[in-house]
């Protein structure tokens, strides 16, 4: 059964650093979104991204964060200047064109800040 | 303002039937969903509701009122791998997401 992927599984990167969370969606999808859920806490939307630009985002997707899809298979999250507060586990997240609302989450990335 | 409320946690006991309530009131709605999360895990999807109704899917059926801001999943035949947490989200937006905070279930033997 395909799945989404996500590389790699844990980054650890130290404050003011730039990184790059790394996707690969289910190949026929359409729709893609980043979320990031803070140990413990909820889930929470970053961005959905369709036809090569971004549909939605939400506040914490300030202009720190930016989205790629730099070929046919990945989607990229990159953050430019990490954050204490960015540590997180980062899911990505794809649906495909006739079944918009069903997402298919990757495995996570844990970003840890230092 | 943009509120999803449910329950922290539920306690049911093996082949029990368990529901979880989820009230929401959001700006706009385009839809509400249901998923499943186990610990350390991602979230995987389980139901979808835009309309008024109970949806039926095997062991799970997610029912939706929108007059009342108000949606439960109802899981028959509890088994011991359903303990997980249960998210709660609305779509406000076109492809935008709110996500409650979950509740977690524990199923006891």
């Amino acid at each position: 059964e395909p799945e989404v992927t996500q590389t790699p599984s844990h980054q650890v990167t130290q404050m003011g650093q730039e990184v790059i969370l790394r996707c690969v969606p289910i190949s026929n999808h359409l729709y893609f979104y980043w979320y990031r859920q803070i140990l413990g806490q909820k889930v929470e939307f970053l961005v959905s991204f369709y036809n090569n630009e971004i549909s939605e985002k939400s506040e914490i997707f300030d202009d720190q964060f930016s989205v790629e899809r730099p070929d046919g298979s990945n989607f990229t999250l990159k953050i430019r200047s990490t954050k204490l507060e960015d540590s997180a586990m980062y899911f990505c997240a794809s649906s495909p064109g006739d079944r918009v609302n069903e997402q298919y989450f990757g495995p996570g990335t844990r970003l840890t800040v230092t | 303002g943009q509120n999803i409320d449910q329950p922290t946690e539920m306690t049911a006991t093996e082949g029990a039937i368990v529901q979880i309530n989820c009230t929401y009131q959001t700006s706009g709605f385009n839809g509400l969903f249901w998923y499943q999360q186990h610990a350390g895990e991602a979230p995987t999807f389980l139901s979808y509701n835009v309309l008024d109704g109970l949806e039926e899917k095997g062991r799970f059926s997610s029912f939706l009122s929108r007059s009342k801001g108000y949606s439960y999943l109802l899981l028959k035949e509890l088994q011991m791998k359903d303990s997980a947490s249960y998210l709660c989200a609305v779509t406000s937006g076109t492809y935008k997401y709110i996500f409650g905070t979950g509740t977690r279930l524990k199923v006891l033997a």
